[in-house]
């Protein structure tokens, strides 16, 4: 299995900051990256799909980049319904894995 | 609008078998234009996916779990179902079940809202 790791696993921020989560895979996966935003009590919902593409009808806001083994996720100016938990996945192989998963706390 | 909907027991007891149901609409399972997944979450913890299966009936399955996982497809009533054996208490979690785009673009893009299963006598 493909190990993801993220960091940081939570962070504190405030209504318009920059925000950047990053995923690192234990092997080179291209650009098969995917980021979900998860809220309690919810189902993820898909962010980002192979690495920087913008999933329909999610805020330009997020954005997403890298390729091989180190991806990153940014929230351009951070707003109250993004407080959240946000999940990298890879999708080069099977079974697909996840991050741990990375709270956006406000601050 | 594409909705998925879990349905189980919600409690079961240790070393039995647990069976979940996923049904779908505003899709057609037998289109074939995506493989249906189901992926766990125990709580307060990440993502697990369990496995896939497609409209012809092919399975993968996560190793970890291939020995205690069953999932089949009823394309009559656009529903898709898990089966997983020998529970223990590792296994209370709450189970979505997602539709996976496999052609070009690999990801979830549709989640249904979870299904809590807690293994407790």
């Amino acid at each position: 299995d493909i190990q993801m790791t993220q960091s940081p696993s939570s962070l504190s921020a405030s209504v318009g900051d920059r925000v950047t989560i990053t995923c690192r895979a234990g092997l080179a996966i291209s650009t098969y990256l995917n980021w979900y935003q998860q809220k309690p009590g919810t189902a993820p919902n898909l962010l980002i799909y192979a690495a920087s593409s913008l999933q329909s009808g999610v805020p330009s806001r997020f954005s997403g980049s890298g390729s091989g083994t180190d991806f990153t996720l940014t929230i351009s100016s951070l707003q109250p319904e993004d407080f959240a938990t946000y999940y990298c996945q890879q999708a080069y192989s099977t079974p697909p894995t996840f991050g741990q998963g990375t709270k956006v706390e406000i601050k | 609008q594409v909705q998925l909907q879990e349905s189980g027991p919600g409690l079961v007891k240790p070393s039995q078998t647990v069976s979940l149901t996923c049904t779908v609409s505003g899709d057609s399972i037998s289109s074939g234009n995506y493989h249906w997944s189901w992926i766990r979450q125990p709580a307060g913890k990440g993502l697990e996916w369990i496995g896939r299966i497609f409209t012809s009936g092919s399975t993968d399955y996560n190793p970890s779990l291939k020995s205690r996982v069953t999932m089949s497809v009823d394309t009559s009533r656009n529903q898709f179902s898990l089966k997983l054996s020998s529970v223990a208490a590792a296994d209370t979690a709450v189970y979505h079940c997602a539709r996976e785009l496999r052609q070009g673009k690999y990801y979830f893009d549709y989640w249904g809202q979870g299904t809590l299963v807690t293994v407790s006598s």
